[in-house]
């Protein structure tokens, strides 16, 4: 139980391109989700956190007119990179918190990495 | 605002030796404290979850302590083997319910045979 994916798994696409990222929670609803960066060699930092149907909190320093985040539902989330330059190259992960029994431990999809060209 | 550090940042051993891998905390106030495992270009696997009423956790050869006081944590693996070979992530979950877990940098560990 509590599986997470994401899709696509890697991407490449060209520079100014709009590229989406799906998350979902398999078996569980997700009612707060999280939007991870990694840069090769570094640590997962948090772009943003997202609750069904309302608007996402982004941390400092993220655009948030650039990384679209969608909640649309308990199962889903979207992350959208608008007009993707090079820099925006990395690996994004997303994770899912729940309610109940396991509403303390966040569950990580498998990631997907970026190449833009 | 929560800051975790891993320490040493890379670490190299040969087979069948025991190591401990640190994780300090600034904040003390966390919900739990979880270990992970990445292995190039991968995502995320978790090893051990701790929560902040508890000192430690294990999993086979794996052992993972909390000192919530002193604000550290200390990832133990016994008989190391090189398929251990990976990073190891820290990260703190913070008191806020619905607040996201902050991670440390890493410890990458290479076991030769």
């Amino acid at each position: 139980g509590a599986v997470v994916s994401q899709h696509p798994s890697w991407v490449i696409c060209k520079s100014g391109t709009s590229v989406k990222i799906e998350c979902r929670s398999l078996d569980f609803q997700a009612t707060t989700m999280f939007w991870y960066r990694q840069f090769p060699k570094q640590s997962l930092m948090l772009m943003a956190t997202s609750n069904e149907g309302s608007k996402a909190t982004y941390e400092q320093g993220v655009e948030k007119d650039k990384f679209l985040i969608n909640h649309a539902s308990l199962t889903l989330s979207t992350l959208t990179v608008t007009s993707a330059h090079p820099e925006d190259s990395s690996f994004y992960i997303c994770s899912a918190r729940t309610s109940g029994r396991l509403y303390n431990e966040q569950f990580f999809g498998p990631g997907t990495r970026l190449t833009v060209l | 605002k929560q800051e975790v550090t891993q320490i040493p940042a890379a670490l190299s051993v040969p087979e069948g030796e025991n190591l401990v891998l640190n994780c300090s905390f600034t904040d003390s106030a966390i919900y739990n404290l979880q270990w992970f495992r990445q292995d190039p270009g991968k995502g995320l696997t978790s090893l051990l979850l701790i929560q902040s009423s508890q000192r430690e956790q294990t999993s086979g050869r794996l052992n993972a302590s909390l000192d919530k006081s002193s604000g550290r944590s200390t990832l133990y693996i016994a008989a190391s083997q090189p398929g251990d070979s990976a990073t190891y992530l820290c990260a703190a979950g913070p008191y806020q319910a619905g607040t996201a877990l902050i991670f440390g940098k890493g410890t990458t560990l290479s076991v030769s045979s």
